[in-house]
């Protein structure tokens, strides 16, 4: 049973430019959650997701980022107009229920904005 | 508004020894807490958890201890092994089954041979 996976593992845009971060949860999964870290900080609740709705979107920016988690397909954590601050790991994790401390965690993606 | 704080940016510790990680928090909300290990270009992986009703958990060579009335959790690692080295981050989370989990700043913990 594949873990949860994400890719790109690494991503470098530009300041202006949009990242998109995938995130297939592990099989028979359809929880989701995002997470941020900082350098230097601890991991930063963003975004709960089920299939094809939003549950909790209390830790997103008000602007230009956003999330979605399609019937078929993996989750996708969009960032429009990257900015320098933006810059950070990634974390995606899956979970089979609503419990929320059952949540396994992908390897992240590191968004570099240049 | 550090909620869980984890004030030891790192540790190091003799192979063979006791490695103890604190961290206290502020939320008198919280009953849940969790630990997680995180190695390098790695996500983390849940090590241990414990409920507020109970004051020590114990997974193997992973003892975690609850003081409430001092809001503070400790992990115990006896005895510390080379594979321990990673980041441990403390972790809490409140009653409610959508309260959200929130992390401490993590801990790098070094296993000196």
């Amino acid at each position: 049973n594949a873990g949860v996976m994400q890719n790109p593992r690494h991503l470098v845009r530009r300041r202006g430019q949009e990242a998109r971060l995938r995130c297939s949860p592990m099989k028979g999964h359809s929880h989701v959650y995002w997470y941020r870290q900082l350098p230097e900080e601890g991991l930063k609740f963003m975004v709960y997701l089920q299939k094809e709705n939003i549950i909790d979107e209390s830790g997103m920016p008000k602007e230009r980022f956003s999330a979605e988690f399609p019937k078929e397909g993996p989750s996708i954590l969009r960032i429009q107009q990257v900015v320098r601050g933006d810059s950070a790991a990634y974390f995606c994790a899956s979970s089979p229920t609503r419990e929320r401390y059952e949540q396994y965690f992908g390897p992240g993606t590191r968004l570099t904005v240049t | 508004d550090q909620q869980v704080k984890q004030n030891s940016p790192s540790l190091s510790v003799q192979e063979g020894r006791i490695s103890i990680l604190n961290c206290d928090y502020t939320n008198s909300m919280f009953d849940y807490f969790l630990w997680y290990k995180k190695y390098p270009a790695e996500g983390p992986t849940f090590l241990i958890s414990i409920s507020s009703i109970k004051d020590k958990n114990e997974d193997g060579r992973f003892t975690v201890f609850l003081n409430k009335s001092a809001k503070h959790l400790s992990l115990h690692i006896v005895p510390s092994q080379p594979g321990d080295s990673a980041v441990y981050f403390c972790a809490a989370s409140g009653m409610n089954r959508d309260d959200k989990i929130i992390f401490g700043k993590g801990t790098r913990l070094h296993i000196l041979p």
